[in-house]
């Protein structure tokens, strides 16, 4: 049963500190997503990649997040510094054109 | 940028019971699904239905992209069944990226 696995599932650090999460793609996905949910704003789109490449990253605060995807089955979110504000749950999730995309199981983030 | 509403925003059921929820977008779209997430938070994949009409066991999808909404159907709802429902689409300028409505909140009682 092909599933995106992320790490870590949750997260606690302190405001300054850098946060580094890990997600793996369903093998064979070509697409690659990176959301944020939020009470307040609910589920929001940070960045995305096809093949690998960066094609939107509109969503993330330009500043302090990155979005990179070193191979096809690792990308990454860094958030450096984090700031309480980026509190949230972190999806990412895979698919392929047509076929609908699939979401892990979140990291889940708390910066005090 | 597409909109995407649903309704009702909360839903509270006795045990067997049917629903319908709804989902209406301003767009057209390339890709609509919906999605359930149960209260530890996982956002599990239910349909993807961006037209025409789906069933898996007691749970059914209907899309009518011409008039731009979709439907999902509960039958005999479980305590299981409790959580969000989000609906959400990919607009057909929208390379790709899911835009969620805000989701329908569903409890379940025994």
């Amino acid at each position: 049963d092909a599933r995106v696995t992320q790490t870590p599932r949750d997260k606690v650090t302190e405001m300054g500190q850098e946060v580094t999460m890990r997600c793996q793609p369903i093998l064979g996905h070509n697409t690659v997503f990176w959301y944020r949910q939020t009470m307040m704003q609910g589920l929001e789109l940070l960045a995305y990649f096809r093949n690998r490449a960066p094609l939107d990253d509109s969503g993330m605060p330009k500043d302090r997040f990155s979005a990179e995807m070193p191979d096809a089955t690792l990308a990454t979110l860094k958030i450096q510094p984090s700031e309480p504000r980026d509190s949230a749950v972190y999806f990412c999730a895979s698919g392929l054109r047509d076929e609908g995309q699939y979401f892990g199981p979140g990291t889940r983030l708390l910066v005090l | 940028g597409i909109q995407v509403e649903q309704s009702p925003p909360d839903l509270i059921l006795q045990e067997g019971a049917n629903s319908t929820l709804r989902c209406n977008f301003s767009d057209s779209v390339n890709n609509l699904q919906w999605f359930h997430q149960n209260p530890w938070g996982q956002l599990i994949n239910l349909f993807y239905i961006p037209s025409g009409t789906k069933q898996n066991g007691r749970l059914s999808a209907t899309t009518v992209a011409t008039e731009r909404y979709s439907l999902l159907y509960i039958s005999s709802s479980q305590t299981t069944d409790s959580g969000v429902y989000f609906c959400a689409v990919v607009g057909s300028t929208s390379y790709g990226k899911l835009t969620f409505g805000q989701g329908t909140i569903l409890t379940v009682h025994p």
